[in-house]
């Protein structure tokens, strides 16, 4: 079976800080996508990576960036985190044919509150 | 550009009775459209996938949807629900241009004894 991997299911953060938020996933899937999940706003795309090294913007990048450096790992990066943006995040994987049949992979999510 | 609506955040049945979830969809193109849940503390599954064989799709738990592109509706049904049902809900579409999903706001089911 496929995993997905992220490395904190729960973090508490102060405002300012940097924040790192890590992904792994262990079927050699070349997609991976970080998306953000909110109450009443289902999953909203932050960034996403066709491939190492490579990464795209998404539907909400403000304030996000991201880091590809081998294909197993994908990290969402908050420079300088802020109160909004406490939420779900869930990282996904998906072979590369899988990014147009919809067949992704999720983690469990790694909630995120800033103070 | 293609777009998701789920018609009820909340939803609320007994066990034994139908499920019923909505979705449409909006698309210049044929659609591929995918309901995923998501259990509580848990990251999302695929439940089920058209991708324009079909039109009435079963998927995983006793789920089924029915692609009506007359209504450019997705619906999600299950004729008998289950407690281990109560879940959150996720109809998406997949973008032709860019294969990126696009999910809608989520339907939370809520199953009564």
């Amino acid at each position: 079976d496929v995993k997905v991997t992220q490395s904190s299911r729960y973090l508490v953060k102060r405002t300012g800080e940097k924040v790192f938020l890590e992904c792994v996933q262990d079927m050699d899937h070349e997609n991976m996508f970080w998306y953000r999940q909110d109450p009443g706003l289902g999953l909203r795309l932050i960034y996403f990576s066709y491939d190492v090294k490579m990464k795209e913007k998404g539907d909400i990048p403000e304030g996000y960036s991201v880091s590809r450096e081998k294909k197993e790992r994908f990290s969402l990066i908050l420079e300088s985190a802020s109160t909004n943006q406490t939420s779900m995040y869930l990282c996904a994987s998906s072979l590369l044919s899988g990014s147009l049949t919809g067949e992704l992979f999720f983690g469990e999510g790694s909630r995120l509150t800033v103070l | 550009a293609q777009s998701v609506t789920q018609l009820g955040s909340h939803v609320s049945v007994s066990e034994g009775a139908l499920v019923l979830l909505r979705c449409n969809y909006s698309s210049s193109v044929p659609p591929y459209l995918f309901w995923y849940v998501q259990y509580p503390n848990q990251g999302l599954q695929l439940l089920l996938k058209y991708t324009s064989a079909a039109t009435l799709v079963k998927g995983i738990n006793g789920f089924e949807a029915e692609f009506k592109k007359s209504e450019t509706s997705f619906h999600l049904t299950k004729p008998s629900a289950h407690m281990s049902d109560a879940a959150e809900y996720f109809c998406a579409v997949s973008d032709s241009n860019t294969g990126k999903l696009i999910f809608g706001q989520g339907t939370t089911l809520q199953v009564k004894p």
